[in-house]
């Protein structure tokens, strides 16, 4: 059973660092794997998917890495600003089994202070 | 891009009352179209995988007579919260699957239901 654990659960930062975001997922068969981000209350916003045979994606301020054989992928996010903060989601899957299902981490909650 | 849309955005119902929310692609024909919970400072979690035209499989330790999925046509699902109680309050998301492109989904906006 494919499990994805995000770290830090929660985490603070002053406007301007850079910062990593972590996830790890424990069945590395998987197809993609994309992150999201969460807004209070709200659905998920697509920030990056990564296919199974890259390595990374960037978009903007964003950049994704996917280690697939360690099961391990980064967000990292260059010269945060406050309007980054929101949940940011990690999701796994399909499966190369054939499973369409996404699992998800609990997520990270970010913080930029101004 | 795609677009995917959830209405009611928010609903509170009495206890033993039936919710419908409706899940929507608005610019695509999805195939495939998914249901997920989610309570608070928690993750998604799959309820159902609902392909249009045929019956919802619904994931382990979720109720099918309590959450009736609907898939009727290639743009549109319903989940039918059935005698709501309290516990079934919850955020619900949907997301809908381009039928060409299988490994992308993309998320309705939610649905905050509180159920007193």
């Amino acid at each position: 059973k494919q499990e994805v654990t995000q770290i830090p659960a929660a985490l603070s930062v002053p406007e301007g660092e850079n910062l990593v975001l972590n996830c790890s997922f424990t069945d590395s068969a998987i197809y993609n794997l994309q992150w999201f981000r969460q807004d209070p209350g709200k659905g998920l916003t697509s920030l990056l998917l990564i296919q199974s045979s890259q390595r990374e994606q960037t978009s903007g301020r964003l950049n994704a890495s996917l280690d697939k054989s360690s099961g391990r992928s980064t967000l990292y996010i260059a010269a945060s600003q406050p309007g980054d903060s929101a949940t940011y989601l990690c999701a796994v899957g399909p499966t190369q089994g054939g499973s369409e299902k996404l699992v998800f981490g609990k997520g990270t909650k970010l913080t930029v202070n101004p | 891009g795609a677009v995917v849309s959830q209405h009611p955005s928010w609903v509170i119902c009495k206890s033993g009352t039936s919710v419908k929310i409706e899940c929507r692609s608005l610019d695509f024909q999805a195939t495939t179209m998914f249901w997920y919970r989610q309570f608070p400072k928690q993750s998604l979690m799959l309820m159902a995988t609902s392909n249009e035209g045929s019956k919802a499989t619904y994931e382990q330790g979720v109720e099918k007579d309590k959450f009736l999925i609907n898939h009727a046509s290639l743009t549109l699902s319903t989940l039918t919260v059935t005698s709501a109680h309290p516990e079934d309050s919850s955020f619900y998301i949907c997301s809908a699957a381009d039928g060409r492109r299988i490994e992308t989904q993309y998320f309705g906006p939610g649905t905050r239901l509180l159920v007193l």
